[in-house]
């Protein structure tokens, strides 16, 4: 049982060059999730998905597309890529909850890619 | 907003016991959540309380709930040098279609020292 397997563990980029980071969980989850983790910043959302064919904005949305086309993957993209964008990403799924916070949001993470953007 | 806070470093000896602390911002009813990350690696779900507990103790871990003061703590007894990693401290959201999705700590990274 892989849980959640994120490809590539490594990149480099340079300015303006496109990629897209792949996600995938066998825990059949509704719920997916793209953080950025930054020194001192914490882990920030970029974008998440509560189901195959949905996505919604995050914290952090700006110069990153997402898709969810098989309830299995979440691909991350960056169309054109800038130094800033230099991070750790994890993605994350969760099992199905109703919203709100009155029920649990177990999240179970990937190991990252290392993004680095020259 | 909500905003998750918490201290960035905490050493202790080997041996020793540790307390992580966390202040959250919304009081309503819900699940607190402590994560672990081990160098390298990804997050890893700790513990969990609901609030409408004080304490919950799971072996070598103890969590601590005040609701009034708004204040989270992972207690960790007879630290060991493999309890080395960041701990992130998260609750969840609570507004618009993002309600539920987790909000996290920037994280306390925690070293033992032998």
């Amino acid at each position: 049982n892989a849980g959640v397997t994120q490809t590539p563990k490594f990149r480099v980029l340079k300015t303006g060059q496109s990629m897209t980071l792949l996600c995938a969980q066998d825990m059949n989850h509704e719920y997916m999730y793209w953080y950025r983790q930054d020194p001192g910043m914490g882990l920030r959302l970029i974008h998440y998905s509560v189901g195959e064919g949905t996505t919604a904005k995050g914290e952090v949305p700006d110069g990153y597309n997402v898709s969810r086309l098989k309830k299995q993957n979440f691909l991350l993209g960056l169309e054109s890529a800038a130094p800033s964008q230099t991070s750790v990403y994890f993605c994350a799924s969760s099992p199905t909850r109703t919203s709100g916070r009155r029920t649990k949001n177990i999240q179970y993470f990937g190991a990252g890619t290392r993004l680095s953007v020259l | 907003g909500e905003d998750v806070e918490q201290s960035l470093f905490l050493s202790v000896r080997e041996g020793d016991s540790s307390v992580i602390n966390c202040t959250y911002t919304d009081s309503s009813s819900t699940y607190l959540y402590w994560y672990k990350q081990e160098p390298g690696a990804g997050l890893q779900l700790l513990t969990y309380i609901f609030s409408n507990m004080d304490m919950k103790q799971d072996q070598r871990l103890t969590v601590l709930l005040n609701k009034k003061d708004k204040h989270l703590s992972l207690r960790i007894a007879d630290t060991q040098t493999g309890d080395s990693a960041i701990y992130f401290c998260a609750e969840p959201m609570n507004y618009g279609g993002s309600q539920g999705n987790l909000i996290f700590g920037k994280g306390t990274k925690l070293s033992v020292k032998p």
